[in-house]
């Protein structure tokens, strides 16, 4: 069964730092991506999409960004962080096929400071 | 624009109540509709439903879906402390899943 590998699981960063989050996975191939933000007691936005390798789709302009540089990998990165960018960031993905649900890692805590 | 909402945003009920959420979308190409359960970090799957007027039930928990009027209802019958979680509706029009605001169960003895 498919397997989700997020870390760090908390992070403190100062403003305008950059950011690197990984995600990735075992246990099947060539899966759709994404990245959630969630703010305290909310419920999740969606940031990012991936079909697959080099194949990102914005939901959410803002000042993120993400990367697929191998099929079983994903990325969010800033430059710069922001107080706003603040939050709980989970990695998901769903199998290559229909009427499948969407299987979450366990999640990063990013406060910035 | 995509959009799903649930309500209420919070609940406080005793041991033993039932509880209804509810979640209403507007999305074009609809494919299947999803709720899960938050405790702590990772969301956990519950159910989904793609057809209207069938029932999924697990448990104590059971979930409909009506397609003509947009929305689905979560039921939990004789609630436990450990119901106690975030509630999410997810719905998946392709490639994309859109959650909404969750609702906030507290189950208190």
């Amino acid at each position: 069964s498919q397997t989700i590998h997020q870390w760090p699981a908390t992070l403190v960063q100062p403003v305008g730092s950059p950011l690197s989050l990984e995600c990735t996975v075992e246990g099947t191939s060539n899966p759709n991506l994404y990245w959630y933000r969630q703010a305290a007691g909310r419920g999740l936005q969606l940031l990012f999409y991936s079909v697959g390798i080099g194949q990102i789709s914005s939901e959410v302009p803002q000042n993120l960004s993400a990367s697929r540089p191998q099929d079983r990998q994903f990325i969010l990165s800033s430059k710069k962080l922001l107080l706003s960018d603040s939050g709980f960031y989970l990695c998901a993905l769903v199998l290559d096929r229909a009427y499948t649900e969407a299987f979450f890692g366990q999640g990063t805590r990013l406060t910035v400071v | 624009e995509d959009k799903v909402v649930q309500s209420p945003l919070s609940l406080v009920v005793h041991e033993g109540d039932t509880v209804t959420l509810n979640c209403s979308y507007e999305v074009t190409n609809f494919r299947s509709l999803l709720w899960y359960k938050q405790e702590k970090k990772a969301p956990t799957f519950l159910f989904m439903l793609t057809s209207s007027g069938i029932e999924k039930k697990s448990g104590r928990l059971s979930s409909i879906l009506d397609k003509k009027e947009l929305f689905s209802i979560l039921n939990i019958t004789a609630t436990q402390t450990g119901d106690s979680a975030i509630y999410l509706c997810a719905v998946e029009p392709g490639n994309q899943f859109y959650f909404g605001t969750g609702t906030s169960l507290t189950v208190i003895p």
